[in-house]
């Protein structure tokens, strides 16, 4: 059975890091591109970046460029997101999602891990 | 950046009945349009993906169509767990990968 399980979210203050990690279980991991994408307390889903399975090709938000850092580890089945420079807009829950495929028009996320809330707040 | 707008952003209907929920894109997004559904505190679900496909173990009651930038969700007879918030996503032109707001359907 295909699982993402996130980790490393909490309270952090402004202008601070952070490491999400995301453990991927039940499929090749290194088959499949991925992405976060975060959710703010009671607002809609928004897609912050993608990595191709090699971690050769990525994307990110222009919110976050120059700032987060998405990368994975093959051998380890694992992905992540370093945040840094945190603002209080990046308050939000933080999903891994597997694309269903490889390909832009296989970049829906068929599965989801169950999220890691990061908080920026002094 | 393609704009995804939902509509009614609130939806409220009665088990039984039949729901439709809209989406339109600002630009043409093909067929590539996915929905999900998300229920509180959990992770969105995949419900359909190129406008019409049903994702795996998701019931025949929910149907998609669409193409270019008009995009309709329907579900024939709301069953007690459907009421939920619903997103649709383009994937047709990225990055970035772009959702719709939402649309709340609840219990009238």
């Amino acid at each position: 059975e295909e699982q993402l399980v996130e980790s490393g979210g909490g309270l952090v203050q402004p202008g601070g890091s952070l490491r999400l990690s995301c453990a991927a279980s039940g499929f090749i991991f290194s088959n499949y591109w991925m992405s976060w994408v975060r959710q703010a307390p009671g607002k809609g889903l928004e897609w912050v970046a993608y990595i191709q399975q090699d971690g050769g090709q990525k994307y990110y938000m222009d919110s976050v460029k120059g700032r987060f850092t998405i990368s994975r580890d093959n051998a380890k089945n694992s992905l992540y997101l370093q945040m840094n420079s945190l603002r209080a807009e990046d308050t939000a829950v933080y999903y891994c999602a597997r694309h269903r495929g490889s390909g832009t028009y296989y970049s829906l996320f068929d599965y989801w891990g169950q999220g890691t809330l990061v908080t920026v707040s002094s | 950046e393609i704009v995804m707008t939902q509509s009614p952003a609130t939806l409220s209907a009665s088990p039984g009945e039949r729901a439709t929920l809209s989406c339109r894109a600002s630009q043409s997004v093909s067929s590539n349009l996915a929905w999900y559904q998300q229920k509180p505190g959990q992770a969105p679900r995949l419900l359909i993906y190129d406008a019409s496909t049903r994702a795996t173990g998701i019931p025949a009651r929910f149907s998609g169509s669409g193409s270019v930038t008009e995009f309709t969700l329907t579900i024939s007879s709301l069953q007690s767990e459907d009421f939920a918030l619903y997103y649709c996503q383009q994937y047709n032109n990225w990055p970035p990968i772009t959702f719709g707001q939402g649309t709340r359907l609840e219990i009238k």
